[in-house]
């Protein structure tokens, strides 16, 4: 069954220091993965998502994730951190292709500093 | 274009309690989702919609939780009676089709408290 792991519940960084959001997965079969932010009192809005084709995604909001297929791993990353960025991210794995259902992580939250 | 709405925002109800939350999709998206998040976790779907069927509702307590979307459009979620650990925030979010790629856009939740 496909799964994610996010590892941290809280990220702190300063501003303008590399943002790093760590998620592995678990899946039987080629994953497609996500990652959402959640800022406080809103829905989940899709940052990026990668489905196969390049490995190095790039998002919204200058996120981007690589796909390392050896380390099972999609972590987020942005080089220099804003303030606006504070809020809680999840990374996601398609559970199953015939329903498109999400299976999410616990989720981290970012907190930057001034 | 208008996202997914949802209401109310926020809900306070008793234990036992019966309580019904609603979400109107983005227009043309045929696939609707009921998610719960409990505080800490990340979504947790209960059931899937695509049109007025039901693709997947394995995770939905279904002694106390029902859901609908009659006409295929707009949808309802019903816990009777309430419980406790029913505390969490019911987000709702659509799709256009099934399918691995499509993004889900979310609803801004409502955020249930059973006391």
């Amino acid at each position: 069954a496909q799964s994610v792991t996010q590892l941290g519940s809280h990220v702190s960084v300063s501003e303008g220091a590399l943002v790093l959001l760590r998620c592995n997965y678990s899946s039987s079969v080629p994953p497609y993965l996500f990652w959402y932010v959640q800022y406080p009192n809103q829905g989940l809005q899709l940052l990026l998502k990668y489905t196969s084709a390049a490995t190095l995604v790039k998002g919204i909001n200058g996120f981007e994730a690589e796909f390392k297929k050896s380390e099972t791993s999609f972590h987020l990353t942005k080089p220099s951190a804003h303030m606006s960025d504070a809020a809680e991210y999840f990374c996601a794995v398609i559970h199953s292709s015939n329903t498109g259902k999400l299976i999410f992580g616990q989720g981290t939250t970012l907190q930057v500093k001034p | 274009e208008a996202g997914v709405a949802q209401s109310p925002r926020y809900k306070i109800i008793e234990k036992r309690q019966s309580v019904a939350f609603w979400c109107n999709p983005i227009s043309g998206h045929a696939t609707l989702y009921w998610y719960q998040q409990i505080l800490g976790q990340g979504p947790k779907l209960l059931i899937q919609f695509q049109n007025n069927g039901v693709v997947d509702d394995s995770q939905l307590p279904k002694d106390r939780f029902s859901a609908e979307r009659l006409k295929g459009v707009d949808s309802t979620l019903k816990i009777q009676p309430a419980k406790l650990e029913d505390s969490a925030v019911y987000l709702c979010a659509s799709s256009l089709q099934i399918a691995d790629y499509n993004e889900q856009f979310f609803g801004p939740g409502t955020r249930l408290t059973v006391l």
